[in-house]
């Protein structure tokens, strides 16, 4: 009955590798985010993705690449790995109303780059 | 463009002694505001928001925070706090016009000593 799931939850890899996190919601919620959050807790949108389309993206370098499949999935592409993106990545969704939508995240995936 | 300030980083305080974390936010017009909890170890949870109507808004866990326009403050309360409330506390904004983007303070680490 998890809402909002993303796998794997640890991820370690090497410098240069590419690596996908996967998310899944079953909310029935037609938006879902990529947050990054750094080794001193501060959370960052990444990513935004209203029905399959991008709504908003920050600046992030082109090395990540979110896909929409459908709208319950919004995985994350990055590729070439640098030291930099060790951090914990939080998926969110949300059902869009404009302004008065809540965003429920998933547990997390901490990606650790050696 | 919208930010969030937290002013306390770190908060110790005794089991039954009363919380008050500070958050103030800044944009140009309407807002909603929210509280975010994360356990050590754990995914973000929704403990309240704030969208329109009693400025003093009720959440779960015995949480509550009072929106003062006038301020542009959304500090969270809590009469008083348990062993089992550390953990680190996020205030969020959404600005009603700034499309679905939530902006995140820095957080709050709590620590309540048994």
């Amino acid at each position: 009955d998890t809402a909002v799931s993303q796998t794997p939850k640890y991820l370690v890899t090497q410098m240069g590798n590419d690596k996908s996190i996967k998310c899944e919601q079953n909310l029935g919620h037609d938006t879902m985010y990529w947050y990054k959050q750094d080794s001193k807790k501060f959370l960052k949108i990444m990513f935004s993705y209203n029905n399959k389309e991008l709504i908003i993206n920050e600046t992030v370098p082109n090395r990540f690449s979110p896909k929409s499949p459908d709208k319950a999935h919004l995985n994350l592409h990055i590729n070439s790995l640098e030291l930099g993106d060790s951090a914990v990545y939080f998926c969110a969704s949300s059902q869009y109303s404009g302004s008065t939508d809540t965003q429920y995240f998933g547990p997390g995936t901490r990606l650790t780059v050696l | 463009a919208q930010s969030v300030s937290q002013h306390n980083h770190h908060v110790i305080l005794s089991e039954a002694a009363s919380l008050e974390l500070g958050c103030n936010y800044s944009y140009g017009g309407t807002v909603n505001l929210f509280w975010y909890v994360q356990y050590p170890g754990q995914h973000l949870q929704l403990l309240l928001k704030y969208f329109s109507g009693d400025p003093l808004v009720k959440g779960i866990k015995g949480f509550e925070a009072e929106f003062i326009k006038s301020k542009f403050s959304f500090n969270l309360r809590k009469p008083s706090v348990q062993w089992s409330d550390t953990a680190e506390y996020f205030c969020a904004v959404k600005g009603i016009n700034a499309g679905n983007m939530l902006t995140f303070g820095g957080g709050t680490r709590l620590m309540v000593k048994p």
